[in-house]
């Protein structure tokens, strides 16, 4: 079952620390996504991966990194959280118009 | 400014009812919409993709249309199930490659009851 896996599910952390997201995608895909979903929101891209080492700012990229050493690797690194912050984390990875999401981390930051 | 609106914002039916969710949206260009369900603390998950100026699609007891004249679309579900209880999210891309954007919608939560 072809499928994007993230890590972890949940996560709290305290303001000031460093959080890494982990996301992974068995189906070759070239470009991934990092999105983050917010009450009342649509989805908000923050990064988006065309390739390796090919990234670019989404909409919201402030306060956030990303890193793809590998392709079926897309990091996203916060260095120093803030409480606002806290948010559901969606990766996606995409081929054309075929678009498949994971299941999201919840990352609460107290 | 919101580039897609979806209504209602919530929606609770009886089961066996059907229902009707929308969609509007200013995205130019506007190659392509998907509708995702997404059940509470999951990702979203893929119900159909509409593509043609006016198009039909039809899944289950899922079909959507879509207008690009009028850059409108409409999911139904007809004959509702317990298990139908989740965030219905339209999203439209503006490109049929990896160069393009996604659109989102908020979402319409549908709440099914006994």
């Amino acid at each position: 079952d072809m499928k994007v896996t993230q890590m972890p599910r949940y996560l709290i952390k305290r303001m000031g620390e460093n959080v890494l997201l982990e996301c992974g995608q068995d189906m070759s895909h070239e470009t991934m996504y990092w999105y983050r979903q917010d009450p009342g929101l649509g989805l908000q891209l923050i990064y988006i991966s065309y390739d390796v080492d090919s990234n670019s700012e989404g909409d919201i990229p402030k306060g956030y990194r990303v890193s793809r050493k590998k392709r079926e690797h897309f990091s996203l690194i916060l260095d120093s959280a803030k409480t606002n912050q806290t948010s559901v984390y969606f990766c996606a990875s995409s081929r054309g118009s075929d678009y498949t999401f994971g299941s999201g981390t919840r990352l609460l930051v107290i | 400014k919101t580039q897609v609106e979806q209504s209602p914002q919530s929606l609770v039916v009886r089961q066996g009812e059907n229902c009707v969710l929308q969609c509007n949206y200013s995205v130019t260009p506007d190659n392509h919409l998907r509708w995702f369900k997404q059940d509470t603390g999951k990702g979203l998950v893929s119900l159909t993709v509409l593509v043609d100026q006016k198009d039909k699609t039809s899944n289950g007891r899922y079909s959507a249309t879509l207008d690009k004249d009028a850059k409108h679309s409409t999911l139904h579900i007809t004959a509702t199930l317990l298990d139908d209880t989740a965030t219905y999210i339209c999203v439209v891309g503006d490109r049929g490659s990896a160069l393009g954007r996604l659109h989102f919608g908020a979402g319409t939560q549908l709440i099914v009851i006994p």
